[in-house]
């Protein structure tokens, strides 16, 4: 099975801050990762997929990058409707999630 | 408005069975490949299970398997979560979730469900 480790669990940042959050894959996974950002309460909603495709609708200050092993998620300037928890999720070889990154007020 | 909206959670004992029930609507959903991915409260996501457009491929987590079963019906425009045997660690939100429609962006999960709670207890 693959496994997926994400860092740091938590994260304290302000309003217009850049944000980074690093996803490792316990084997190569391609570029087959996707990012999704949940608010309490609520379902989890698709950032980025195939490591650094933007989906549909989501705002330009995120982005996605790396491939084989390695992957970061990127907030450029961080909003606050971006306080959430965030996942990665590596889809090479049927589905494994992160622990999860809190993105919170600093 | 494309929509997945879940139904059948609840309260079961230990050992019990449940079947939760997702409804689709606005889009094809003939054509989409599609999930159930759980959480449990305070917990991470954890995916469940997996089933094809047409059925003829279906995968379950290590957790679930032999006890839970993922159907779907086209022509009802559902899919379902049979889940027997219940354990105490079964307790979470249970999504549905779509999988993307597109080769490019592979079998990632683009159209979630709101989820609907599960939990067993005596």
């Amino acid at each position: 099975d693959i496994q997926v480790t994400q860092s740091p669990s938590t994260l304290s940042a302000s309003v217009g801050d850049r944000v980074t959050i690093t996803c490792r894959a316990s084997q190569s996974i391609s570029s087959w990762l996707a990012w999704y950002q949940q608010k309490p309460g609520k379902a989890p909603k698709l950032l980025i997929y195939k490591a650094s495709s933007l989906e549909s609708g989501v705002p330009s200050r995120f982005s996605g990058s790396g491939s084989g092993t390695e992957f970061t998620l990127t907030i450029s300037s961080l909003q606050p409707d971006d306080f959430a928890t965030y996942y990665c999720q590596q889809y090479n070889s049927f589905w494994t999630f992160g622990q999860g990154t809190k993105v919170e007020i600093k | 408005e494309v929509q997945l909206v879940e139904s059948g959670g609840g309260l079961v004992q230990p050992g019990g069975s449940l079947r939760l029930s997702c409804a689709a609507s606005g889009f094809t959903f003939s054509t989409y490949a599609m999930n159930w991915v759980r959480q449990a409260p305070g917990k991470g996501l954890e995916w469940v299970s997996y089933i094809s457009s047409s059925s003829s491929n279906i995968y379950y987590a290590d957790s679930v398997k032999g006890r839970f079963t993922i159907s779907r019906d086209n022509a009802k425009n559902s899919l379902y979560l049979q889940m027997n045997s219940l354990r105490d660690e079964d307790t979470a939100v249970y999504y549905c979730a779509r999988v993307t429609g597109t080769a490019a962006a592979g079998d990632a999960f683009d159209i979630w469900g709101q989820g609907t709670m599960v939990t067993v207890s005596s």
